[in-house]
């Protein structure tokens, strides 16, 4: 699978949307670009996903660009309780070409949302 | 979206003694149960993976006699430390997923060995 690129850390004032980076410029056809969080103490969050086309659901939307070499997560009106670590992670087809494998979690990018 | 649930939430033994995590799937059948590993401030790591009916798939470095799993059932997998160590103190997640499906995790089990 590609690898991807986040930043470190980001902040967000509390009603703003937060736009989250992405790098995935070695992505291939085939391969859907995955957004999931990970609030301290938990299991990670599955936000949004998505291959070519933008998409959005009632958590987030997902602009991916036309080459597909990167994206952004956006979430509209930040609240508090989207302080998490944001993890973006490009998701291919096994080596059987069958199905759609494992996930790898990078160190993601923590988004901090202030008052 | 799906449920996936785990049991217990957090668990404290003593060294040499083993451990059983559940991993449930509540409102799906899981076709395949992935079992993962987080230490402090890292990533989450991928230790195996599991198919119904079907012995599991572990990662480099990952001991399969260590950690037994067991995925006997389209809604459970269980994951069991054997002989614990104060080294495999971690916080353990399981996720599960319907094939080519999305991936819901659960809530994690924090595993502390003294």
């Amino acid at each position: 699978d590609a690898k991807t690129t986040q930043p470190p850390s980001m902040d967000c004032a509390e009603g703003r949307a937060a736009n989250l980076p992405c790098n995935h410029s070695t992505i291939s056809g085939n391969e859907y670009v995955y957004w999931y969080r990970q609030i301290h103490s938990q299991g990670p969050q599955y936000i949004i996903h998505g291959l070519k086309n933008n998409e959005t659901n009632e958590m987030a939307s997902l602009i991916i660009t036309e080459d597909r070499k990167s994206s952004t997560l956006i979430l509209p009106h930040a609240t508090l309780r989207d302080t998490a670590v944001y993890y973006c992670i490009v998701r291919g087809l096994n080596a059987g070409g069958t199905s759609y494998g494992k996930l790898t979690f990078g160190q993601g990018t923590i988004l901090t949302v202030h008052p | 979206g799906a449920v996936v649930s785990q049991h217990p939430s957090r668990v404290i033994c003593k060294s040499g003694t083993s451990v059983k995590i559940e991993c449930r799937s509540l409102d799906f059948q899981a076709t395949t149960m992935f079992w993962y590993r987080q230490f402090p401030k890292k990533s989450l790591m991928l230790m195996a993976t599991s198919n119904e009916g079907s012995k599991a798939t572990y990662e480099q470095g990952v001991e399969k006699d260590k950690f037994l799993i067991n995925h006997a059932s389209l809604t459970l997998s269980t994951l069991t430390v054997t002989s614990a160590h104060p080294e495999d103190s971690s916080f353990y997640i399981c996720s599960a997923t319907r094939s080519t499906d999305t991936q819901y995790f659960g809530p994690g089990t924090r595993l502390t060995v003294l």
